[in-house]
């Protein structure tokens, strides 16, 4: 079964503790990506990886890093969280990032800072 | 820059009933995509139906169909016979078939509409 899977899904931390919350396919896409999903502004793109190890920033990457050192990985990595990063984070994937191919989203990871 | 506006934040339907979700985009680009997507309370992400710019046919998906409208930019999503799991909330999306010049594959979001459906 196609799937993107995200973990943590619940998450509460406090302010200044590195976090990590991996992301995996298993569908041999190319093109994968992060979104921050908050009221009253849709989702967010906050980094993006077109292949193994390249990766760039979306619109909102302040505060966040990320890695793409295997296909099928891309870790999104909070250094140090802060209380405006509490928000629904979403990764993607799909085969490239110019068609309109299926894009697959995860269930979502739920992350509170307090 | 690309832009995507919903600027219903709620609506509400009858069961059974047809309702119109609005979306209007904007965009100096010829070639894209354009999409909706459903968020039920469990906040997954599903794709309901998808337009492709260059296709002048409307896309349908079972009772889901859009009202594709490329000159005046606006892509609205037609919900026919309204049922109980149709309530969640809507997002219509942008994405460029073009990369670069600050096209990065990503979708482009509108704010969403959350839409009720009353039995």
């Amino acid at each position: 079964e196609a799937q993107v899977t995200q973990n943590p899904r619940y998450l509460i931390t406090v302010t200044g503790k590195k976090l990590t919350v991996t992301c995996s396919q298993n569908m041999n896409h190319e093109y994968m990506s992060w979104y921050r999903q908050d009221p009253g502004l849709g989702l967010r793109q906050i980094y993006y990886s077109m292949n193994v190890e390249v990766t760039d920033k979306g619109d909102v990457p302040e505060g966040y890093k990320v890695s793409r050192k295997e296909k099928r990985n891309f870790p999104l990595i909070l250094e140090s969280p802060s209380p405006n990063q509490t928000s629904l984070y979403f990764c993607a994937s799909s085969r490239d990032g110019v068609s309109g191919n299926t894009i697959y989203f995860g269930e979502g990871s739920w992350l509170t800072v307090v | 820059a690309q832009t995507v506006t919903q600027s219903q934040p709620e609506m509400s339907v009858q069961e059974a009933e047809t309702v119109t979700l609005s979306c209007t985009y904007d965009t100096s680009e010829s070639d894209y995509y354009l999409f909706w997507y459903k968020q039920p309370p469990s906040r997954q992400m599903i794709l309901v139906i998808r337009q492709e710019a260059y296709k002048q046919q409307n896309a349908t998906e079972n009772r889901f169909s859009v009202n594709f409208q490329k000159a005046a930019k606006s892509f609205s999503l037609k919900i026919s016979d309204s049922q109980l799991g149709d309530a969640a909330m809507y997002f219509c999306a942008y994405r460029s078939e073009k990369w670069g010049s600050g096209n990065t594959g990503k979708l482009i979001f509108g704010q969403g509409t959350t839409l009720q459906v009353k039995p």
